[in-house]
């Protein structure tokens, strides 16, 4: 059974940079062909697809956030990670990391963590 | 690619048979997954390629469509269905999600 967990602060000042750590369990990022996707959800609103990073390092990034994103892997960890700068109020959501399978679907989710950016 | 979600809340009731449906802004071919959310856990995927059941999900779910019309269907409404649903087009990037359709009790 695949298992992904979040981890990073909960707490992050604006102007500063969210960063958010996937630990995966059950199974080799170096297995198969899936997209390690970061999605998040602001309170009591809808779903927001980041982007994903493959086993390769290649990466696609939300356009709405391109110019703040960056993702990267740690394949000998089994780590995925986000870095998201210059946070501002409109950054606080639940973050997910989580596992796409190719034009398919996101068949495992992490439980979310909420980062609230505040001062 | 935009995807418009209807109705936006429904109020039904157990046993009811209850539809929503998902609009893509363009063509999306079955590239599409509806996903059920609860309160503060994380979505879970119900149906993927538009109309396959994931393992595990109870056959009350359906869902149908291609192109740019989809519809998700319970058959018979079960106390812990009652929750919200999102569908997710996987056709091209960035990925996108519907605003999502909480259903509720009547």
């Amino acid at each position: 059974q695949v298992q992904l967990q979040e981890s990073g602060p909960g707490l992050v000042k604006p102007s500063q940079t969210l960063s958010l750590t996937c630990t995966v369990s059950g199974d080799s990022i170096d297995n198969g062909d899936f997209y390690w996707s970061w999605i998040r959800q602001p309170p009591r609103k809808g779903l927001e697809w980041i982007g994903y990073i493959y086993k390769s390092g290649s990466t696609y990034y939300n356009p709405s956030l391109k110019s703040r994103i960056t993702f990267s892997v740690d394949t000998s960890k089994n780590q995925f990670s986000l870095k998201l700068s210059s946070v501002t109020a409109a950054d606080t959501a639940v973050y997910y990391c989580a596992r796409e399978s190719f034009r398919e679907t996101i068949d495992y989710w992490g439980q979310g963590t909420l980062v609230t950016v505040s001062s | 690619i935009q995807l418009t979600q209807s109705p936006s809340s429904l109020s039904a009731s157990v046993g009811d048979r209850v539809t929503i449906t998902c609009r893509a802004s363009q063509g999306i071919g079955t590239y599409l997954a509806w996903y059920q959310q609860r309160p503060g856990k994380a979505p879970k995927v119900l149906i993927y390629a538009a109309s396959t059941l994931q393992s595990g999900v109870p056959s009350r779910f359906s869902g149908s469509g291609s192109g740019t019309d989809f519809t998700l269907t319970i058959s018979s409404l079960q106390p812990e269905d009652f929750a919200t649903y999102f569908c997710q087009q996987l056709n091209s990037y960035p990925r996108t999600f519907g605003q999502g359709t909480k259903l509720e009790i009547k």
